[in-house]
């Protein structure tokens, strides 16, 4: 009941591609759910959030697209760049208890 | 700049050896956590701590031991009954209100020699 599964594992797409990364849960007391993006040798750090009340946000090229029925979110990046390469992480928490995160999703995007 | 500072980047233990992480935060934050990440397993929660003095074990805390005498620090030990230490190690802070969003440190990787 705690776990986020999130998939793939693995992504690779040509720039301006749209990678598109799934993640869902089965703990209904989650009620928020950010995703963080980390580059190789260094720590997470926050992308972007959503809390059930919305079904998506969006901030520059990240969005998040959430369905509370299907208990599953995904984040889409726009206009992918080279940049971008980074392993994301899914994660969720029912209220102000400690996150559960996915097992991450390494990105490549090539030039 | 305020931050989440983690020493050493790179740590070696020996066979039977205790060994320390160290983790500083001057973001004036309650909570401090320390997560360890395998490559392909995520972040896994190994201790957590939401008041100086007071800690709570997390997924995974046999093997480890913390300490929160300070507000800014929370050491993590790697004691010797961790067999299968070598993994990257993160610390993490939030504050009040915005549990949720946590704050990196740069991550230590310890390795067995």
């Amino acid at each position: 009941q705690q776990q986020v599964k999130q998939s793939p594992q693995s992504l690779i797409v040509q720039k301006g591609g749209i990678p598109i990364i799934n993640c869902a849960y089965e703990n209904t007391a989650f009620d928020y759910f950010p995703w963080y993006q980390q580059f190789p040798g260094k720590g997470p750090a926050l992308l972007i959030a959503i809390r059930p009340d919305v079904s998506e946000k969006k901030e520059g090229r990240f969005t998040i697209s959430f369905n509370k029925s299907a208990k599953q979110f995904s984040l889409h990046i726009m206009d992918s760049q080279p940049g971008d390469s980074a392993t994301y992480f899914c994660a969720a928490s029912p209220g102000s208890e400690k996150l559960v995160f996915g097992k991450g999703t390494k990105l490549t995007v090539n030039p | 700049d305020g931050g989440i500072t983690q020493s050493p980047k790179y740590l070696f233990r020996k066979e039977g050896q205790n060994v320390t992480l160290s983790c500083e935060q001057n973001l004036n934050h309650d909570a401090m956590y320390w997560y360890r990440q395998d490559p392909g397993q995520g972040l896994r929660l190994i201790y957590y701590s939401q008041i100086v003095n007071d800690f709570q074990k997390g997924d995974i805390a046999e093997g480890y031991s913390v300490s929160r005498e300070k507000k800014e620090s929370f050491p993590l030990t790697v004691t010797s009954a961790q067999k299968n230490p070598t993994a990257f190690y993160l610390c993490a802070s939030s504050s009040p209100g915005q549990g949720e969003k946590l704050f990196f440190g740069s991550g230590t990787q310890l390795s067995v020699l």
